[in-house]
């Protein structure tokens, strides 16, 4: 399986926007990008995923790298609410249909009011 | 609202004893997981079962076994607690969409903070 590298916590203002990176040196060219977060206290919850093309949901905007390398998960506004841990995941979709995802220790966030 | 519930925020337990933790979930998904989550370790697979009676090792299965008589419950259960299996479990579901899909949110119960003394 293919390995995702995170930096282990990031800090940010309210209001303003952050970038989470993610590098996936390894990735083959079927894996999917797929980005989770979990609030404290709670199960983790979807954000977001993409292949090749940048992805925009109400959540938050995926930039994916031309080679694929790497991947920047955006909160455009951030907000006490989104302090978090963000986990980025490869998945190849082509497998036999458990869907299993590999977390890491993903970036825990910190947001400053 | 999709719903996935597990039996008990929190448990305790002494070593040695036979423990039951269970999930249920209402939206009719065919997969179900088990995690653990570790400090420094993230979340790890246990085990996960993509239909009734179906089951899969993941990542960690030793000192576990898995149990889905119906549909919509999935329960883990360890035999004969030790203190290592200190830890907090996490249920989670998703739907099967067939072999190539690329959407499969899993969506995850609140977490089992189990202590074993």
């Amino acid at each position: 399986d293919a390995k995702t590298t995170q930096p282990n916590s990031m800090e940010s203002n309210e209001e303003e926007p952050v970038h989470l990176p993610c590098n996936h040196s390894t990735i083959s060219g079927t894996d999917y990008i797929h980005w989770y977060r979990q609030l404290p206290s709670q199960g983790p919850e979807y954000v977001i995923h993409g292949l090749t093309s940048n992805v925009n949901n109400r959540m938050a905007s995926l930039a994916i790298a031309e080679d694929r390398k790497s991947s920047t998960l955006i909160l455009h506004r951030a907000t006490l609410r989104d302090a978090a841990v963000y986990y980025c995941i490869l998945r190849d979709p082509r497998g036999s249909g458990t869907y299993k995802y590999i977390f890491g220790t993903g970036t825990r966030l910190k947001v400053l009011a | 609202d999709v719903k996935v519930t597990q039996s008990s925020r929190y448990l305790v337990k002494r070593t040695g004893e036979k423990v039951f933790l269970e999930c249920v979930q209402d939206m009719d998904h065919e997969n179900m997981f088990w995690y653990r989550q570790d400090p420094g370790l993230g979340l790890r697979l246990i085990y996960f079962s993509y239909d009734v009676k179906m089951k899969e090792k993941g990542d960690i299965p030793e000192g576990y076994s898995v149990s889905r008589e119906k549909k919509e419950r999935f329960s883990l259960i360890l035999e004969s607690a030790s203190t290592n299996q200190t830890s907090m479990y996490l249920c989670a579901s998703s739907l099967f969409l067939g072999s190539g899909s690329s959407y499969n949110e899993q969506f995850f119960g609140p977490g089992t903070r189990l202590t074993v003394l």
